[in-house]
C-alpha cells in the first residue's frame, strides 16, 4: 500500500464549476501538506501549503486538512480552463524535509 | 515564492555516456536540495536528499555511483548521471527549501533521452 493515494483521473469538468480533489495517506507522522500544480513537462508549482489540522484559502483555492481521518483536500472555485493540469499532493513529517507525493489528478476544464 | 533554476530543460545523450543536471536556488541559500525522478503519468520518487558540503543520502534502490550527486554550494546542486542507458531516461526534478523552510520550490525539471 502506497503511503499517499490520490486518484489519477482524468477529472473532467465544465468551465465555471467547483473542482474537488483529494488524497489519503497512512503516515499519521506526516504534519506538513502540500498541493502543487503541474503542466505537462515542467516542474511542480506551490499551490498551497498548510500545516496540521484545518482549512486554509487563498482566492479560488481551499485546501483542508482532516488529520483524524488522514483525508486532504483541495477546492477550486470557478474553475478556469487554465487550471487544466495535474494536481499533487505531498506531504511530510517534521524530522524529514523530503516529500512524500501522491500520484497525482489529471484535471480538465473544459471551456 | 522562492526561484529555483534547474538546466538544461531537455537532454538527448547517447547510451554510455554522462549528463550533468543543475539545479540553482537564484533568491535564497539552499543548505538542502532534493532530487526527484518522475516516470510518465507517475508520480515524483525522491532519489536523494542533497547537503551542502557533505555526501548525499541516497533513498534505498538509487545506486549512489550511477547518480553522483555535489552540493558545493549554498546556491549549487549537481545531478550527474553516469553510463547512461535508456532505463535512465526519466524527467528529473531538483527542488530546495531554504533554511528552517518548510515549503519547498522545485525547479522546472530535466528530460533525459538516452538513446
Amino acid at each position: 500500500q502506497k503511503e499517499v493515494e490520490q486518484d489519477p483521473g482524468p477529472l473532467s469538468v465544465p468551465e465555471g464549476a467547483i473542482v474537488s480533489l483529494n488524497c489519503t495517506y497512512s503516515n499519521s507522522a506526516f504534519q506538513y501538506f502540500m498541493w502543487y500544480r503541474q503542466y505537462s513537462r515542467k516542474g511542480p508549482e506551490l499551490l498551497m501549503y498548510t500545516y496540521s489540522s484545518g482549512n486554509k484559502e487563498d482566492g479560488r483555492f481551499t485546501a483542508q486538512v482532516d488529520k483524524s481521518s488522514k483525508y486532504i483536500s483541495l477546492f477550486i472555485r470557478d474553475s478556469q480552463p487554465s487550471d487544466s493540469a495535474t494536481y499533487l499532493c505531498a506531504m511530510r513529517n517534521t524530522g524529514r524535509r523530503a516529500l512524500t507525493f501522491g500520484s497525482g489528478t489529471r484535471l480538465q476544464v473544459q471551456p | 515564492g522562492a526561484v529555483v533554476s534547474q538546466h538544461p530543460s531537455r537532454v538527448i545523450c547517447k547510451s554510455g555516456t554522462s549528463v550533468k543536471i543543475e539545479c540553482r536556488s537564484l533568491d535564497f541559500q539552499a543548505t538542502t536540495m532534493f532530487w526527484y525522478r518522475q516516470f510518465p503519468k507517475q508520480s515524483l520518487m525522491l532519489m536523494a536528499t542533497s547537503n551542502e558540503g557533505s555526501k548525499a543520502t541516497y533513498e534505498q534502490g538509487v545506486e549512489k555511483d550511477k547518480f553522483l550527486i555535489n552540493h558545493a554550494s549554498l546556491t549549487l546542486s549537481t545531478l550527474t548521471v553516469t553510463s547512461a542507458h535508456p532505463e535512465d531516461s526519466s524527467f528529473y526534478i531538483c527542488s530546495a527549501g531554504g533554511t528552517g523552510a518548510t515549503e519547498a520550490f522545485f525547479g522546472q525539471g530535466t528530460r533525459l533521452t538516452v538513446v
